[in-house]
């Protein structure tokens, strides 16, 4: 049981560059969630699809885009990477109910260059 | 004011020791709650939930005020393996199910 994968694990980008985070679950989970995690910072919550067919903004969407291809995978996309921009980024999916929280991906470490 | 508020640590502690971890959230609203132990360059896992009337599992023991809006972990017999980071985490009432994560506080066991 795979549960959350993530790709790539790690990548470096030029300035203005653009990527594609991959995420997919084999939980059957309704939800799924982007966050990047910097230093000092906590996890911040990027964008989040409550379930296939809708996305929603997070705390810190902007410079972001997502797309929730079907059930079991939800893509971040960086249009026009910045510095600003690195960070570790978790994907995460959380099934009905949420009472035992998410589970997460692990990780994509991304620096803009 | 942060949401949710952690002791950042670290929290240096010998083998065997016990050691309490505290945070705070800011939404008297908020539903669910749970630690989460993140290991250093790995991914966040689910530690515990927390519920109202405090739980235990083996070492470790949660509890929560709502009155007061503070949580607690408390880890007994400290083993070497404990030495993560460990996050506090909470549902915000009206947040569809969207966590809000503390920054986490720090902790090393040392032989």
């Amino acid at each position: 049981n795979a549960g959350v994968t993530q790709t790539p694990k790690f990548q470096v980008l030029k300035t203005g560059q653009s990527m594609t985070l991959q995420c997919a679950q084999d939980m059957n989970h309704n939800s799924m969630y982007w966050y990047r995690q910097d230093p000092g910072m906590g996890l911040r919550l990027i964008y989040y699809s409550a379930s296939e067919g809708t996305t929603d903004k997070g705390e810190v969407p902007n410079g972001y885009n997502v797309s929730r291809l079907n059930k079991r995978e939800f893509s971040l996309r960086l249009e026009s990477a910045a510095p600003s921009q690195t960070s570790v980024y978790f994907c995460a999916s959380s099934g009905p109910g949420n009472s035992y929280g998410y589970t997460f991906g692990s990780g994509t470490r991304l620096t803009v260059v | 004011r942060k949401e949710v508020e952690q002791d950042p640590g670290p929290f240096n502690v010998p083998e065997g020791a016990t050691v309490a971890f505290n945070c705070t959230y800011s939404n008297s609203a908020s539903q669910s709650f749970f630690w989460y132990r993140q290991d250093c360059r790995k991914e966040p896992k689910l530690l515990m939930s927390v519920y109202s009337s405090g739980n235990e599992d083996g070492r470790f023991t949660a509890q929560l005020n709502r009155a007061s809006q503070y949580i607690s972990l408390l880890i007994r017999d400290s083993k070497l393996s404990d030495s993560a980071t460990y996050l506090c985490v909470v549902n915000m009432a009206g947040s569809a199910r969207q966590l809000t994560f503390g920054s986490g506080t720090q902790l090393t066991v040392l032989p």
